[in-house]
């Protein structure tokens, strides 16, 4: 079984500046990994995802995020903030096998001006 | 394209009432789900189901009743609801793993 631990329950950040929110998973055979974004009041959007290949995943609203097979972690890094990524951010993972996505706590990104 | 709809959007119950949510796909996904969301705890998974006439148990499953007799469609029922079903639950489908999910806008319960 998967598990995913969000390191940070909330990350406040001045506007323009980097912010990264870490994600580490365990599991035991090959997987897949998630950022999803809820903004208040909504449901969950898709971010971007790691599937196979290159390590470096680019996503939507100048997010990325880096895949770490040995240190099972999948962290989310954006270079600049903006007020309107406020938002509660999500880890996700998912066996190659499996139709069942595993939810880490999330990470609440607070963008101060 | 509507995606995935949730009805209703609020609802407000009293101890030992029952209701159903209703979650609609328009996009012919083979797989429906029901989380909860619970403040600190991300989403937990309540009941799936990996095609129309199938259901499965997630984490969190008890108190909690689930039916797909259409592809389209994944009713999910509490029996008796109790202040412990106090959540926002959220539907999402996909037709695999690789694709990731879409979800609804969620249903806001409230269980006085």
């Amino acid at each position: 079984a998967q598990s995913v631990t969000q390191l940070d329950s909330q990350v406040p950040v001045f506007e323009e500046a980097p912010v990264e929110l870490r994600c580490n998973y365990s599991s035991s055979v090959s997987v897949y990994l998630f950022w999803y974004v809820q903004y208040p009041n909504q449901g969950l959007q898709l971010l971007l995802k790691y599937l196979s290949g290159s390590t470096l995943v680019k996503g939507i609203n100048g997010f990325e995020a880096e895949f770490n097979k040995s240190q099972t972690s999948f962290h989310l890094r954006k270079p600049s903030v903006h007020i309107s990524d406020t938002a509660e951010y999500f880890c996700a993972v998912s066996d190659e096998n499996g139709n069942k996505l595993v939810f880490g706590a999330g990470t609440i990104l607070r963008v101060k001006s | 394209n509507a995606g995935v709809t949730q009805t209703p959007k609020f609802r407000v119950l009293k101890t030992g009432q029952s209701m159903t949510l209703l979650c609609a796909q328009d996009m012919n996904h083979e797989y429906m789900y029901w989380y909860r969301q619970d403040p600190g705890m991300g989403l937990r998974l309540i009941h799936y189901s990996v095609g129309e006439g199938t259901t499965a148990k997630g984490e969190v499953p008890d108190g909690y009743n689930v039916s797909r007799l259409k592809k389209q469609n994944f009713l999910l029922g509490l029996e008796s609801a109790a202040p412990s079903q106090t959540s926002v639950y959220f539907c999402a489908s996909t037709n695999g793993a690789r694709g990731g999910y879409t979800f609804g806008s969620g249903t806001r319960l409230t269980v006085v």
